[in-house]
């Protein structure tokens, strides 16, 4: 059975530092997926990680997969408030079939 | 991108009673997904509903509690059956719109139970 694994879980920092969110999964799997949930909000799509070495920058957020360690991680680079949120990671291990497993979640803070 | 539906946004349900929740998607896709998202948890994945088959079910659930209906490419339902408090969740339903691309998913139902 596949497990993912976020590590923080929760994650409390100040606005302009850096910090990484890190994802672990337990089978094979070059499909690794990052979303964003605000409170009280559905899931938003924020990085799709297709293959090993693949890496994805949008604003404040990069994300980087290493198929070999079956790591993510997703960097935030000098944090500003607007990005406090949940950050999920998801794996796809059946390629194609879409049945996503999602890991805990990093409840992530941005304090001023 | 995909604009994804769902109806009702939250309800209050009495014990035992049965709901049903709609989703719907403004193009046509081939695979329409259903999760729950417990309070403060992450998301399970409850089944996959195909147009034309029978949906497949996730382990832990099953077609009684959760039967599922998928009559067109861009519709499906989700009735959640004889409903306890362990059944108050988020149900989230979610399409696929390629191979390479991510999962877009609809605003979710709030759904208590008394």
């Amino acid at each position: 059975e596949l497990k993912v694994e976020q590590n923080p879980l929760f994650l409390s920092m100040q606005e302009g530092k850096n910090y990484t969110i890190y994802c672990n999964y337990s089978t094979t799997s070059d499909r690794l997926y990052w979303y964003r949930q605000d409170p009280g909000k559905s899931l938003e799509s924020l990085f799709v990680l297709l293959s090993n070495g693949a890496v994805k920058q949008e604003g404040r957020l990069m994300a980087s997969l290493d198929t070999k360690a079956r790591l993510s991680t997703l960097h935030i680079t000098a944090a500003v408030h607007d990005l406090s949120a949940t950050y999920f990671c998801a794996v796809d291990p059946i390629q194609g079939a879409q049945k996503l497993v999602f890991g805990q979640g990093t409840r992530l803070t941005i304090n001023p | 991108s995909a604009v994804i539906s769902q109806k009702p946004s939250r309800d209050i349900c009495q014990r035992g009673t049965s709901l049903t929740i709609q989703c719907q998607v403004d193009s046509q896709v081939t695979m329409m997904f259903w999760y729950r998202q417990q309070p403060g948890q992450s998301l399970t994945l409850i089944a996959t509903a195909n147009q034309g088959s029978e949906a497949t079910y996730e382990s832990g659930f099953v077609i009684d509690k959760f039967p599922i209906s998928r009559p067109n490419l861009t519709f499906s339902t989700l009735t959640v059956s004889n409903m306890s408090p362990e059944d108050s969740s988020i149900y989230l339903c979610s399409v696929n719109l390629g191979v390479n691309q991510p999962q877009h998913f609809g605003d979710g139902t709030r759904l208590s139970i008394l």
